[in-house]
């Protein structure tokens, strides 16, 4: 109940490709869906979040789809570039300050 | 923007020592701070919630005596790992929020190596 499921564990896509990250949740408490972006040695920094009364939310480059009815929620990432590459957390709380359960991450390269 | 801010940032000590991590929020007040530990190449996973003047609540399977938690104040929460092992060595990350709508932030970790 929760678990977040993450896939891919890892991904090498070209500059200016979009890669897609998915994750999956079981429990319908949840109601508030960050992704994190994490460089070696580093914590995680938020990127975009989304709530369930929405299915899909823009930032910048960064978009993230959301599907209610199946539990799902992914990121896109438009015209990727070299700094992009870094390993991607999508997490769950219900609640948005509450404690965080993480996906397993995905390690994207972006190659030139 | 919210800031959270972890000492050290790197720690090597010796097997049986006991070491402290401090987690402050600089331009906010945290009653509640959350502490994840995460393993080479791994995800994160939630350790215990340390709550400003009261006992912690730790997830489950965390050992409570060996990772003692205070949380003295508003702005600052720490863990001491207590007679640790190379068992213990990992990456903790700690993490507030200002305000109950708004998202958590993250410290930029400690790296605790066990010889």
């Amino acid at each position: 109940q929760q678990q977040v499921k993450q896939s891919p564990q890892s991904l090498i896509v070209q500059k200016g490709g979009i890669p897609i990250i998915n994750c999956a949740y079981e429990n319908t408490a949840f109601d508030y869906f960050p992704w994190y972006q994490q460089f070696p040695g580093k914590g995680p920094a938020l990127l975009i979040a989304i709530r369930p009364d929405v299915s899909e939310k823009k930032e910048g480059r960064f978009t993230i789809s959301f599907n209610k009815s199946a539990k799902q929620f992914s990121l896109h990432i438009m015209d990727s570039q070299p700094g992009d590459s870094a390993t991607y957390f999508c997490a769950a709380s219900a609640g948005t300050a509450s404690k965080l359960t993480f996906g397993t991450g995905t390690r994207l390269q972006v190659t030139l | 923007g919210a800031v959270v801010s972890q000492h050290p940032s790197r720690v090597i000590c010796k097997s049986g020592t006991s070491v402290k991590i401090e987690c402050r929020s600089l331009d906010f007040q945290a009653t509640t701070m959350f502490w994840y530990r995460q393993f080479p190449k791994q995800s994160l996973m939630l350790m215990a919630t340390s709550n400003e003047g009261s006992k912690a609540t730790y997830e489950q399977g965390v050992e409570k005596d060996k990772f003692l938690i205070n949380h003295a104040s508003l702005t600052l929460s720490t863990l001491t790992v207590t007679s640790a092992h190379p068992e213990d060595s990992s990456f903790y990350i700690c993490s507030a929020s200002p305000r109950s709508n708004q998202p958590q932030h993250f410290g930029d970790g400690t790296r605790l190596s066990i010889l």
